[in-house]
């Protein structure tokens, strides 16, 4: 069966400091892999991952794609509270068509003041 | 900055009842999909669509779910039957076939709740 995991499940930090966020896979027919951040409703599109070893980054957000290990980091540095949100990974499925994305429960991030 | 759009944010129905979920995607995006969140639980896909035709769908997206195109610009979901546990977050996502046609951006939601 696919699957995506993400660790920790959720994570409390205080501003300024920085975090790593990991996810691992077991997908059959892998494309791609993307981050969203959600907040309080839609998924929020970060990065898009298809080759290993290449970090993608955003402001003070990065992360890398691992293939030979099925897996990704999101680091995120200087935290801030407006940082707080769930971080979703999820991967692309490819059957052939459009695929479809295989989310992981997503790492509950909390960033005190 | 083009985004999708849904409506409505919350439906409340009764079991049995129709629904239609609607969406409005990114205007220049061919690829379309519908997936649902129950509360405290992952993101679930439930169909993709493309040129009028379900490319893919979920275990999830039985009989008693269809999709459509009606006209150039909104994406509805219909559930002709709604159970208890239908009640969940639904979100439309559309992507566009070009240069990073994996990139699905996705609306605010529209929560179902079934009474």
């Amino acid at each position: 069966e696919d699957k995506v995991v993400q660790s920790p499940l959720s994570l409390v930090v205080h501003e300024g400091d920085t975090v790593t966020l990991n996810c691992s896979y077991e997908v059959t027919n892998f494309r791609s892999l993307l981050w969203y951040k959600q907040e309080k409703k839609a998924p929020t599109f970060l990065f898009m991952l298809t080759s290993s070893g290449i970090e993608k980054k955003s402001g003070r957000l990065s992360s890398i794609l691992d293939k030979k290990e099925l897996s990704s980091i999101l680091n995120i540095t200087a935290t801030q509270t407006g940082d707080s949100a769930i971080y979703l990974c999820a991967v692309l499925n490819y059957g052939g068509s459009q695929g479809n994305l295989i989310f992981g429960k997503g790492t509950k991030l909390s960033v005190k003041p | 900055e083009p985004e999708v759009t849904q409506t409505p944010s919350h439906q409340v129905t009764q079991m049995g009842q129709e629904v239609i979920l609607r969406c409005v995607p990114i205007s220049n995006h061919l690829y379309f999909y519908w997936y649902r969140q129950i509360l405290g639980q992952k993101v679930e896909f439930l169909v993709s669509f493309y040129n009028n035709e379900i490319s893919e769908k979920s275990e999830i997206f039985d009989d008693q779910f269809s999709v459509e195109r009606p006209d150039g610009s909104n994406f509805t979901l219909k559930i002709r039957s709604t159970k208890l546990e239908d009640s969940a977050m639904y979100f439309c996502a559309s992507s566009w076939p070009g240069l990073a046609p994996d990139e699905q951006y996705f609306g605010p939601g529209t929560r179902l709740t079934v009474t």
